[in-house]
């Protein structure tokens, strides 16, 4: 079975700061990667995704992520956060003929 | 596009009671997905269906839970009778096809807390 790890529970940052965070997946075969994020008071929503190719994908509001297959990793990064950015983070993966599963999230606070 | 539309936003029971959450899809999308998401947790997918058939229900707790998708298009998730643990967030989702290849569209959720 597929299981997803956040390795952050709570990240508070300053405006201007770079943020990373961390997912790894546990799955052998061949996968699908999505960020999800959940502004207060907002429903979930894509952030970015990765099938196939450029293991480097690009999202809204200026998130990128970066698929390391040997690390079985899918980190979110971006390099200047600002306070709207303030929101919790969710990694998923995708397996054919499985379930898509969540991490447990990452809520990230950006003082202004 | 209209996005997933849940009802109620918020509910609040008592244990043994019984409730009823409802969604309607993304006009078009043949599957729907329940996900109940409990406070400090990621969603966590309790039954999916493609039309109006189920295609996987192996962590939905058959005893209390039951859904269901008439015509292929709504669908209703009842809790019968609900215990202290169900307060979680129900979110719904839906996609166009069950593929490899797809994005699922969330809605608002209805937030349940049982008492």
């Amino acid at each position: 079975a597929q299981s997803v790890s956040q390795h952050n529970h709570h990240v508070i940052l300053s405006e201007a700061a770079s943020l990373e965070l961390g997912c790894n997946y546990s799955y052998g075969g061949t996968v699908n990667l999505f960020w999800y994020v959940q502004y207060p008071g907002q429903h979930l929503q894509l952030l970015l995704k990765y099938f196939s190719g450029d293991p480097l994908v690009k999202g809204i509001k200026g998130f990128e992520a970066e698929f390391i297959k040997s690390k079985f990793s899918f980190n979110l990064r971006k390099p200047s956060v600002q306070w709207s950015d303030t929101a919790e983070y969710f990694c998923a993966v995708k397996a054919a003929g499985n379930k898509l599963t969540f991490g447990g999230g990452t809520r990230v606070l950006v003082k202004p | 596009e209209a996005g997933v539309a849940q009802s109620p936003r918020y509910k609040i029971i008592e244990k043994r009671q019984s409730v009823a959450f409802w969604c309607n899809p993304i006009s078009g999308h043949a599957t729907l997905y329940w996900y109940q998401q409990i406070l400090g947790q990621g969603p966590k997918l309790l039954i999916q269906f493609q039309n109006n058939g189920v295609v996987d229900d192996s962590q939905l707790p058959k005893d209390r839970f039951s859904a269901e998708r008439l015509k292929g298009v709504d669908s209703t998730l009842k809790i019968q009778p609900a215990k202290l643990e169900d307060s979680a967030v129900y979110l719904c989702a839906s996609s166009s096809v069950d593929g490899f290849l797809e994005e699922q569209f969330f809605g608002p959720g209805t937030r349940l807390t049982v008492l």
